[in-house]
């Protein structure tokens, strides 16, 4: 069964970088044909999707964060990582990571989600 | 970009009862939906894609509907495990985007 595991620090500081991880197990991202994603939730708000990227390159990111997003797959440690630069206190919330399939190319549904992560920004 | 409206922000309700959430696209989105159950702390999980298409393993109570820009989810004789925050999301068109998300109450 595909589980979905975010990491990370907990607070971060305004203007600093955002880091996260997401390790994927029970299925080797190597071998899979999908793209990885993004979704953050501020507290008490719905859900942002942030970007995708496929497995074997190529990226999808949202134009309201994509000067300050950068997505990356390590696909030998089965991995996916999420880097957002210049933080404010809006990017306060719970990261997700998702597994998103594809219909002929085009990202589409996100199926399975990790449990999430939250990242506080504040000095 | 393609916004999703859901109505009604929060829905009380029974055991038993059958509920309808909807969601409006801003635009054309054809049946790119997919509706997502989540409650609270935990990650969301897919009931339905493609408008109307159960997920293996989900259960035969949940159904959705709906093309083009208007989508409904169907909870029909709604259990204890049901209550719990439903958002849909659009895959028409980059970027994606979910609605805000109804959260259903038990009553």
């Amino acid at each position: 069964q595909l589980q979905l595991q975010e990491s990370g620090p907990g607070l971060v500081k305004p203007s600093e970088t955002l880091s996260l991880t997401c390790t994927v197990s029970g299925a080797s991202m190597s071998s899979d044909d999908y793209y990885w994603g993004w979704i953050r939730q501020p507290p008490g708000k719905g859900l942002e999707w942030i970007g995708s990227m496929f497995s074997s390159g190529g990226s999808y990111y949202n134009p309201s964060l994509k000067s300050r997003v950068t997505i990356s797959v390590d696909t030998s440690k089965n991995q996916f990582s999420l880097k957002l630069s210049s933080v404010t206190a809006a990017d306060t919330a719970v990261y997700h990571c998702a597994r998103q399939g594809h219909i002929m190319g085009a990202p589409v549904w996100f199926d399975p989600w990790g449990q999430g992560t939250l990242v506080t920004v504040s000095s | 970009d393609i916004q999703m409206t859901q109505s009604p922000s929060t829905l009380s309700a029974s055991v038993g009862d059958t509920v309808t959430i909807t969601c409006r696209a801003s635009q054309s989105i054809s049946g790119w939906l997919a509706w997502y159950q989540q409650k609270r702390g935990k990650a969301p999980k897919l009931l339905i894609y493609r408008a109307s298409s159960l997920k293996n393993g989900v259960p035969s109570r949940f159904s959705g509907s709906g093309s083009g820009t208007e989508f409904t989810l169907t909870i029909s004789s709604l259990q204890p495990d049901d209550f719990a925050t439903y958002y849909c999301q659009q895959y028409n068109s980059y970027p994606y985007s979910f609605g805000q998300g109804t959260k259903l109450e038990i009553k």
